[in-house]
């Protein structure tokens, strides 16, 4: 099994519709991540949580929310989906700063 | 606040030659991480190698090396010996020392041809 899973895989979804990507991990690491990749821009930061009573907002946080629901689990939510958030989405864990480990993302289509 | 930029969108490069990405980035931070990760067709962030600011000699993974420029906020990637494999988009990342919060380029799409 991955270390890092995120589920699900691949989604469609249509305007205005709420929706949750969740990432789960065994590597027993406090920090999470997700992380945005859109063509020609590279990933960026949204959210990140450093234990399950820290939340941080990243670089892009407008539009998304996040759960922290114990140490291995940390979901995003887009409340109301919006075309412009059709995106790769990655989760990633850490228990230092010279590493992380990535889910292999979630491909999320909004219509 | 970090920022990383890559200007080549694209390279190619034949089979068993050897190819040069390129990276500056720009921080804030006394100390930071500097990280090559690979993501092939699959999609998997894979990391190719990391580099502590801290440390002058440039890291090496295999075939794949680091040309750091601390004074010139520069940090390349080398690979040789180039393989099929190896096609694959490549992204420079930065962290700060304090945490894996990476600021991604916007990625070099590398094709290995025959």
């Amino acid at each position: 099994d991955a270390d890092v899973t995120q589920t699900p895989r691949n989604r469609i979804t249509k305007t205005g519709k709420r929706i949750m990507l969740e990432c789960s991990q065994t590597k027993g690491h406090d920090r999470m991540y997700w992380y945005r990749q859109d063509p020609g821009l590279g990933l960026r930061l949204i959210y990140y949580s450093f234990d399950v009573k820290d939340i941080n907002k990243g670089e892009i946080s407008d539009g998304y929310s996040v759960s922290r629901q114990a140490q291995a689990k940390f979901s995003l939510s887009l409340e109301s989906a919006i075309p412009n958030q059709t995106a790769l989405y990655f989760c990633a864990t850490s228990d230092r700063e010279d590493e992380a480990f990535f889910g292999q993302g979630t491909r999320l289509t909004v219509v | 606040a970090q920022t990383v930029t890559q200007s080549q969108p694209e390279m190619s490069v034949q089979e068993a030659e050897t190819v040069t990405l390129s990276c500056t980035y720009d921080t804030s931070e006394s100390n930071y991480y500097l990280f090559w990760y690979k993501q092939p067709p699959s999609r998997q962030m894979i990391l190719v190698i990391r580099q502590e600011a801290y440390k002058q000699q440039n890291a090496t993974e295999n075939r794949f090396s680091v040309n750091f420029q601390k004074a010139a906020k520069s940090f390349s990637l080398k690979i040789s010996d180039s393989q099929l494999g190896d096609t694959a988009m490549y992204f420079c990342a930065c962290s700060p020392g304090t945490a894996s919060k990476l600021t991604f380029g916007t990625g070099t799409r590398l094709q290995v041809t025959l």
